[in-house]
Order: C-alpha cells, then sequence, then structure tokens
C-alpha cells in the first residue's frame, strides 16, 4: 500500500515570496491533515478536510495561508506571502475518517526555509 | 503548561542501552499514539494504544489510563534507533491528535 506522499522534500524561499505544498493521502482515506512543525516543538494542525469539506482549519492563519482539496483527494497548501516565522517542516497526514480513533497515517513532509 | 508532556527532552544512550520515555496528559482520552520522526521530518506511527500494552520488535509501548500516563522502551538500542520519539493524545469525542514535543534520542555505537 502506497503512503502519503509529499512534495517538494525542500524549499528554501525569500521572504514575501509565495510557496505551495502537494499532498496525496493513501487512496480511499476520506480526511486529511495539514500539520505545521517549528524546529522544537509538536506539529500544530492547521487544517482538516473531510474529503473535500473543511472540517476545521481555526489555527489557520488565513491572511496568507490557504488550502484546497477540490476533488477530495490530493490537497494543496499555500502560503502567500511567506514570513520568516514560518519556517518549518509542513506535515500532511491522511486516515480512513471513520471513526475518531482512525490512525494517521503522515507523510516525509515539507522543510520549508524562509530566509 | 501543555496538556502532553513528555520527558525526557533529550535523551542519549550507548548501543544496546534499554531505553525508556515517558509521556504524561492531563486530558481524557481514547487512544495514545507513539510516533518516531527521523532528521528528514516525516513521521511514523508506532502504536496507537487504548490500554495495557503493546509490542512490536524491540519496542514496547504501555499506557495506564487511571495514571494519564504512557512509556515507550525500546530493549537493544541500536544507533538506527536515533530519531524524535513524539507521544500523541486523542481526547475524547474528537479527532484531534495533542502533541508533545517530542524526546531527541541520540544512540550511539
Amino acid at each position: 500500500e502506497a503512503g502519503v506522499a509529499q512534495s517538494p522534500r525542500y524549499k528554501i524561499i525569500e521572504k514575501r515570496q509565495s510557496v505551495a505544498f502537494w499532498c496525496n493521502p493513501i487512496s480511499g482515506h476520506a480526511t486529511l491533515y495539514w500539520y505545521q512543525q517549528i524546529l522544537g516543538q509538536g506539529p500544530k494542525l492547521l487544517i482538516q478536510f473531510q474529503n473535500n469539506g473543511v472540517v476545521d482549519d481555526s489555527q489557520l492563519p488565513k491572511d496568507r495561508f490557504s488550502a484546497e482539496r477540490l476533488k477530495g483527494v490530493d490537497s494543496t497548501l499555500k502560503i502567500q506571502p511567506a514570513k520568516l516565522e514560518d519556517s518549518a517542516v509542513y506535515l500532511c497526514a491522511s486516515s480512513l475518517g471513520l471513526l475518531d480513533g482512525d490512525t494517521q497515517y503522515f507523510g516525509p513532509g515539507t522543510r520549508l526555509t524562509v530566509l | 503548561k501543555n496538556e502532553v508532556e513528555q520527558s525526557p527532552q533529550n535523551l542519549t544512550a550507548q548501543e544496546g542501552e534499554f531505553i525508556t520515555i515517558n509521556c504524561s496528559y492531563s486530558v481524557g482520552i481514547s487512544a495514545l499514539h507513539w510516533l518516531q520522526q527521523h532528521p528528514g521530518g516525516g513521521i511514523v506511527s508506532l502504536f496507537m494504544l487504548s490500554s495495557g500494552k503493546k509490542k512490536h520488535g524491540r519496542l514496547i509501548a504501555t499506557i495506564n489510563i487511571q495514571e494519564k500516563h504512557s512509556s515507550l522502551h525500546i530493549t537493544a538500542s541500536h544507533p538506527r534507533d536515533s530519531a524524535v520519539y513524539i507521544c500523541a493524545a486523542l481526547p475524547n469525542n474528537t479527532d484531534k491528535l495533542i502533541f508533545g514535543t517530542g524526546t531527541r534520542l541520540q544512540v550511539f555505537p
């Protein structure tokens, strides 16, 4: 079974530039999560999708971050414009979404460095 | 104070040593995850448990629901076990994980 795919793996940009990350969840997984993990901290949930609908985006900085999952499968996360404090690993995870206790499967992450 | 606390924050060990990482949480949970994160950033789920004990190879995870405490043990540690180990709690009636800040483990040959 293929895992959660993310690209790119690494990205370096200058502040005020834009960047986009892509995630392809495990086939059949209805729930998709985007996390931000700043160095030395645990992951922080940015947004959660159930199929193509947003379940929770309460911690997404909506002035600069946006995410979509138009067809309920893969998803993109965009930052525009980037700030220095956005430097982090962006993790995508997916789960079947049928039960509260469903295991989340994580992708390899995208490490973003903002200069 | 974080709802999920891990200790120690950093841990070094010699190859072959027995390792214990602890996790305490302050909320009622339906499950607790132990995750492994390698330097590249990707996370692998090691265990999800809601009671008792689970074992997989050299890894053992235990949880005491009454005491709100879980431990991850690594027997006969190896340099390839070097990683950050993260405890994540799943509160009741939600699918949103609460993550600890992780324990950075380095195992030297």
